[in-house]
């Protein structure tokens, strides 16, 4: 069974329309992340939740908002895409911060039209 | 700095042929860890294996097996009598502090293709 299950697996969003990306876990995890990755390269950590603690990555931009309402649940908001926005957005878990393996969903592909 | 670096891009290899795939880090840490994980083409990363810096034992899991050698730092990983099924891209990662913040550290990954 999926533990860490994102939806929709393919968005697609029109210039500027914002748009927003789930993701749930059963695994009862402190941490959730939110990775971008384009096309042939490495996944980009864009922020992370401890907890209720928020971390941004410096280099995120502010057009990236994400909201935890609970432990199972992390939203990804992008609030106007452009097309430099279109990849696939990772959805991970991990029990701690440090050291241990992070469980992944299955992304969801957004296009930017 | 904290740095995983994959030089092979891509590799294809026919089915039942062994191929390795190179991952060497950089780190300041002396406890880090390392990963392996495996991205089939229907996107999830799913995870291979853990390794701690204090433990430089070979490992073996059916047909895979990773060699992790500090002095060289590099953690090799190593698919005997490949099979289609593994064509996918397998990305090296490392657990380490970075601005004060501890993350994944994720190479730029190596496709390998299993040709039948």
């Amino acid at each position: 069974d999926a533990m860490v299950i994102q939806n929709p697996r393919y968005q697609v969003t029109q210039f500027g329309k914002p748009v927003t990306l789930s993701c749930s876990q059963t695994l009862n995890h402190n941490v959730m992340y939110w990775y971008q990755q384009k096309s042939s390269q490495a996944p980009k950590l864009l922020f992370h939740y401890y907890d209720k603690d928020f971390n941004n990555e410096a280099d995120t931009p502010d057009n990236f908002q994400s909201r935890r309402p609970n432990t199972s649940f992390c939203f990804l908001d992008i609030r106007s895409p452009g097309l430099g926005d279109a990849a696939m957005y990772l959805c991970a878990t991990s029990r701690v911060r440090v050291n241990t393996e992070a469980f992944f969903g299955q992304g969801t592909r957004l296009t930017v039209v | 700095a904290q740095k995983v670096t994959q030089a092979q891009t891509e590799i294809s290899v026919v089915e039942k042929e062994d191929v390795t795939l190179d991952c060497v880090y950089e780190t300041r840490d002396t406890t880090y860890y390392l990963f392996w994980y495996k991205q089939p083409p229907s996107g999830e990363l799913v995870f291979l294996i853990r390794r701690n810096s204090f433990d430089e034992q070979n490992e073996i899991s059916g047909r895979y097996s990773w060699n992790f050698q500090k002095s060289t730092s590099s953690f090799n990983f190593t698919i005997t009598a490949s099979q289609v099924v593994d064509s996918a891209v397998y990305f090296c990662a490392l657990s380490g502090q970075v601005s004060g913040t501890y993350k994944y550290i994720f190479g730029t990954g190596t496709r390998l293709k299993v040709l039948a």
